[in-house]
């Protein structure tokens, strides 16, 4: 199994639906992130969570909410869906030591139609 | 300023040739560093991470670190078509335990 499972892969919805997308992690980690990556235009940060209790907003959080429901899971939302909010999107995770990388998962590609 | 600037255009590198990669960050204190490769479509993949000054070598890989000059740099040897990849520089600053990524560079390898 992934360490950082995202469900679902694919996903394409309506302008206005309410649309959750899902991440897991085995690694044991307390940080939890969710980036979103349009073309030509890197990462960009939308929540970040250091653990279950602690949640941040990232550069673009507006249009997004997320939920830590446990040290390994952590979903994000969107409350009424965009055509712009169209792209990939990765959850990530890493341990506290600043030597830790980020562990992301496969990614989910959202089209709002 | 952008926290992790990576400036080069796409890089076009022939078969058996080194590809050189290099970013540059904003914040004096950083205190790690990491390199990722992005195929398309496809999530970033941890490959080097080097935290102190001078070269670190794994396989074909080698990351540069000189912290008094704020950049960091990859050197792919032998470049084959399989690494034809978008590479993402990411940098953890002093205090803020969250990475800064760069945009990443596209390298393109020709047969």
């Amino acid at each position: 199994d992934a360490d950082v499972t995202q469900t679902p892969r694919n996903r394409i919805t309506k302008t206005g639906k309410r649309i959750m997308l899902e991440c897991s992690q085995t690694k044991g980690h307390d940080r939890m992130y969710w980036y979103r990556q349009d073309p030509g235009l890197g990462l960009q940060l939308i929540y970040y969570s250091f653990d279950v209790k602690d949640i941040n907003k990232g550069e673009i959080s507006d249009g997004y909410s997320v939920s830590r429901q446990a040290q390994a899971k952590f979903s994000l939302s969107l409350e009424s869906a965009i055509p712009n909010q169209t792209a990939l999107y990765f959850c990530a995770t890493s341990g506290t030591s600043a030597n830790y990388g980020y562990t992301f998962g496969s990614g989910t590609r959202l089209t709002v139609v | 300023q952008k926290e992790v600037e990576q400036n080069s255009g796409p890089l076009s590198v022939p078969e058996g040739a080194i590809a050189s990669l290099n970013c540059t960050y904003s914040d004096r204190g950083s205190q790690s560093f990491f390199w990722y490769r992005q195929y398309s479509g496809k999530s970033p993949e941890l490959i080097m991470s080097i935290y102190s000054n001078g070269d670190k070598e794994d396989g074909r890989f080698t990351a540069q670190l000189n912290k008094a000059s704020q950049y960091v740099s990859l050197l792919i040897r032998d470049s084959q078509p399989s690494d034809s990849a978008t590479y993402l520089c990411a940098v953890r600053g002093w205090g803020n335990n969250r990475l800064a990524f760069g945009k990443g560079n596209q390298v393109v390898v020709i047969p």
